[in-house]
């Protein structure tokens, strides 16, 4: 267990609404980070975060933000949710990632239907 | 760029059997490897792991290869059972830098009773 909460674990929106996905984490872990998975793309980065508001973008980080207001929390925003963001999102940590050794560990994810 | 790949989508096995999974990777300044068990509806479970140093990691009826000569990776399980029926990603990591490690897309592993 390496101390890792998503919420919700299951939602369904309405395409233009708005969304939160919260990443909580108990190790004090500085690197979280937000991955979508899709069948045929596997773990794709969206956003991650290097420390209290520091964050940085991923490879598909179009319609997505993300704040990191204090070490334990890191939130996925979708401004406006559209049907392509249906997914299934996961937060990741791992605690210095500049060294080898230092694997990354993942959430139960959060599944999100936009309708 | 980098890329991180499995031979196969879909490997199928009879309890009892050994199971390889395989994993091409294409930068050589890679010095880390992961391998991750997902099963169905829960997210990815670290396995176990390789630094670049080494060629061979053994586990808990795990065995990991790395052969750097040719860029591949590979995890054995030893006496597979049902209860590793799952998807098995492979990731690396470039060495310095931002941890972003790349991951594969998976091989699903059944294992037949």
């Amino acid at each position: 267990d390496a101390g890792i909460t998503q919420s919700p674990r299951h939602k369904v929106t309405e395409t233009g609404t708005p969304v939160t996905l919260r990443c909580h984490q108990t190790e004090n872990h500085r690197y979280m980070y937000w991955y979508r998975q899709d069948p045929g793309h596997g773990l794709r980065l969206i956003h991650y975060s290097y420390g209290v508001k520091d964050t940085d973008k991923g490879e598909v980080s179009d319609g997505y933000s993300v704040s990191r207001s204090k070490t334990e929390d890191f939130l996925l925003t979708l401004e406006s949710a559209t049907s392509s963001q249906t997914s299934v999102y996961f937060c990741a940590i791992t605690f210095l990632p500049g060294d080898s050794g230092n694997t990354i560990y993942f959430g139960e994810g959060s599944w999100l239907t936009v309708v | 760029g980098e890329s991180v790949g499995l031979h196969l989508p879909t490997l199928s096995v009879q309890e009892g059997d050994n199971s390889i999974i395989n994993c091409a990777y294409s930068n050589s300044a890679s010095d880390y490897f992961i391998w991750y068990k997902q099963e169905s509806g829960k997210g990815p479970q670290f396995i176990i792991d390789i630094r670049s140093n080494m060629d061979k990691r053994q586990g808990q009826r795990v065995t990991v290869l790395l052969n750097k000569t040719v860029k591949h990776l590979s995890l054995q399980i030893a006496a597979t059972q049902p209860g590793d029926s799952a998807v098995y990603f492979c990731a690396e990591k470039l060495s310095g830098g931002s941890y972003i490690p790349t991951f594969g897309r998976g091989t699903s592993l059944i294992v037949h009773p």
